[in-house]
């Protein structure tokens, strides 16, 4: 069974710390995406990947970066975590090409609380 | 402009009837495609249904089906003789040719099923 695997399910962390959200994905997927889902709002993007070591911002970058040096993984980054970034997040894998088959395939998400 | 709207936070539907979720969309692209997922309390995103933009007839899958309308660029999502189980945030999604790989969803909607 295919699986995009999130490090985490719940996590607390303090104001300022540095927090690394991992997901890591068996399919060989080029493709890797982080969003953060809240109410009212769905899911927005923060960043994606094409490939290792390339990245390109979503649209809400800020406060935000990843790292994906092998193709399987694809690390969120909140360099200093703040309130206002309590959330869902959520990782997403996808392949090349186009049609129903070419769609997300979705962690289980991480609930990040930051106090 | 919201690239997709889902008009609808909240949905109650009798067990074993039919019900309609909205989705509208934008785009100026000729070719694209829509996506509808579901996600349970539990968190995880299952990905329902799709429509390519050059697809003649609507989708179909078991008891999901897809109204797409595209002179008026609406996408919305049919479930036939709603479970219990169907409880559960849906969320409309689109990918559009000049966006590359990447989704764009909508707010969701909040579907309860009343036995």
């Amino acid at each position: 069974d295919v699986k995009v695997t999130q490090s985490s399910r719940y996590l607390v962390k303090r104001t300022g710390e540095k927090v690394f959200l991992e997901c890591v994905q068996d399919m060989d997927h080029e493709n890797m995406f982080w969003y953060r889902q809240d109410p009212g709002l769905g899911l927005r993007l923060i960043y994606f990947s094409y490939d290792v070591k390339m990245k390109e911002k979503g649209d809400i970058p800020e406060g935000y970066s990843v790292s994906r040096e092998k193709k399987e993984r694809f690390s969120l980054i909140l360099e200093s975590a703040s309130t206002n970034q309590t959330s869902m997040y959520l990782c997403a894998s996808s392949s090349l090409g186009w049609g129903a088959g070419y769609g997300y395939t979705f962690g289980s998400g991480t609930r990040l609380t930051v106090v | 402009a919201q690239k997709i709207t889902q008009t609808q936070p909240g949905m109650f539907v009798q067990e074993k009837e039919a019900v309609t979720l909205d989705c509208t969309y934008d785009t100026s692209d000729q070719s694209y495609g829509l996506f509808w997922y579901k996600q349970p309390s539990s968190g995880e995103m299952i990905f329902l249904i799709y429509q390519g933009s050059y697809d003649e007839q609507n989708a179909t899958e078991g008891r999901y089906s897809l109204n797409f309308q595209k002179a008026r660029k609406s996408a919305n999502l049919v479930i036939s003789a709603s479970q219990l189980g169907d409880s559960a945030m849906y969320f409309c999604a689109m990918r559009e040719e000049t966006s590359g790989s990447r989704l764009t969803f909508g707010e969701g909607t909040q579907l309860t099923v009343n036995p």
